[in-house]
């Protein structure tokens, strides 16, 4: 079946333009996470979302960026006013649901450059 | 605090001989731990997890894990290495912290396997 998408794959931005990334998850899971992996800091969380409760935005490294999941499917991560050291890699995951057991499976990723 | 460390940054085995990526964890509670495979400009690909029950964990492409409670390690083997295994492996533990239990998944810093010919 089908697996996590993610586009654009690539996405070069000049600092200080916003850009939006897409993730549209497995079908039927209703767990969402965000992670971001750069060279410096590793794989590290961003956001998550769980059916229609709040989602969980500990990770979001400043207020520039932001995520919401419309219709509790497609997921869409925001980063306002870009700069340099948000280029990275940003991974999109879903799960069935949000228990410890369930495995998460990956997005290709979006490739976000800011110059 | 949950955390996970992966000693190596660079495992080298040639192929057709045994290949082992150490990881460490450090949780409270049961750990559940995950390894995930990148290659290259590509997304994580789910190996193989431990929740519960036998400490040798098989997975996906010849790949198994062994959990060891005692040592809080969860090694990641495979019998006889493929050039085609190169890749960047990552070692996880899920966050079970905290009433919000999101389940967010805890990295190590990967390694690097070379498998040469």
């Amino acid at each position: 079946g089908a697996g996590v998408s993610q586009s654009p794959s690539n996405k070069v931005t000049e600092k200080g333009k916003d850009v939006e990334l897409r993730c549209d998850p497995i079908s039927g899971h209703t767990a969402l996470y965000w992670y971001r992996q750069s060279l410096g800091q590793g794989l590290e969380f961003l956001i998550y979302f769980q059916g229609n409760s709040a989602p969980d935005k500990s990770g979001l490294p400043s207020d520039r960026f932001s995520a919401e999941r419309t219709g509790g499917s497609v997921s869409t991560l925001t980063i306002q006013r870009t700069q340099q050291e948000d280029s990275a890699v940003y991974l999109c995951a879903s799960s069935l649901e949000s228990t410890s057991r369930q495995t998460q499976y990956f997005g290709p990723g979006t490739r976000l450059l800011v110059l | 605090a949950q955390s996970v460390a992966q000693p190596e940054d660079q495992v080298n085995v040639a192929e057709g001989n045994p290949l082992t990526v150490k990881c460490t964890y450090s949780v409270s509670g049961n750990p559940y731990l995950f390894w995930y495979v990148q290659y290259p400009n590509r997304g994580l690909q789910f190996l193989l997890k431990y929740i519960t029950g036998d400490n040798l964990v098989k997975g996906s492409y010849g790949f198994e894990a062994e959990f060891n409670k005692s040592q809080t390690s969860f090694h990641l083997k495979k019998p006889s290495a493929l050039v085609s295994d190169s890749a960047l492996y990552f070692c996880a533990v899920r966050d079970r912290a905290g009433s919000s239990n999101t389940g967010k998944l805890i990295f190590g810093q990967g390694t690097t396997l070379q498998v040469k010919p």
